[in-house]
């Protein structure tokens, strides 16, 4: 079976801390895609990144980076000098290939205070 | 270019009675999902469409619920007998699939449906 686990509910910063966004999953696949979601106040879904299981590479983009570690099976998120705009509900998800649905986690609110 | 639309944005019924929600994908997208979310919780898979075939309906909670894509664009979901359980956020994405394997979805801004 499959699942995210996004132990942390909330997480409250204030501006310019850098935080960092935990995501744990399971799966039995060998080949599989993990993603993050930003989730606004306006409700819809934003893209952040997409990674296969093959590539542990870190990644950053821009004020984002990707921490991926399949010893540990986690792919966490941080922010570095957080704006109040980045407050959210961040979703990390896992979709096993071949198999197209998206596996969420029950999502971390960030709330960013200036 | 457009994103992925859906309408209504918000919906009231009332319990027993029949709704419809529409998704409008992202133009050329071939693949195209719907998911349910509860409040307080991510989304959970409904349905997956490949062209016009439901490629996988695993996530359907019953019966009540069922799916349609008949031109391989704009696809509904309708719920029949709808339950105060039903109430929550559906949301549609779409991706090209251009990989065969699991690319990129892209959501549109759900529909709120209400049931009293």
């Amino acid at each position: 079976a499959q699942k995210v686990t996004q132990a942390q509910t909330e997480i409250s910063v204030v501006e310019k801390e850098d935080v960092t966004l935990d995501c744990v999953y399971e799966t039995r696949d060998t080949t599989y895609y993990l993603f993050w979601y930003k989730q606004p106040p306006s409700g819809e879904l934003v893209f952040l990144i997409r990674r296969n299981s093959f590539d542990e590479q870190n990644e950053i983009s821009g004020r984002y980076s990707w921490n991926f570690q399949k010893s540990t099976s986690s792919f966490n998120f941080t922010i570095t000098a957080s704006q109040v705009v980045d407050s959210a509900v961040y979703f990390c998800a896992l979709s096993a290939f071949g198999t197209d649905k998206l596996i969420f986690g029950t999502g971390t609110r960030l709330q960013v205070f200036p | 270019g457009a994103g992925v639309s859906q309408t209504p944005s918000n919906k009231v019924t009332e319990k027993g009675k029949y709704v419809e929600l529409r998704c409008d994908p992202i133009s050329g997208h071939t693949a195209l999902y719907w998911y349910r979310q509860s409040l307080g919780q991510g989304p959970e898979f409904l349905i997956y469409f490949q062209g016009t075939g439901a490629a996988d309906d695993s996530g359907l909670p019953n019966d009540r619920f069922f799916a349609v894509r008949p031109e391989g664009s704009v696809s509904t979901l309708k719920i029949q007998r709808t339950e105060r359980g039903d109430s929550a956020v559906y949301l549609c994405a779409s991706s090209p699939n251009l990989s065969g394997g699991t690319d990129t979805q892209y959501f549109g801004p759900g529909t709120r449906l209400t049931v009293l």
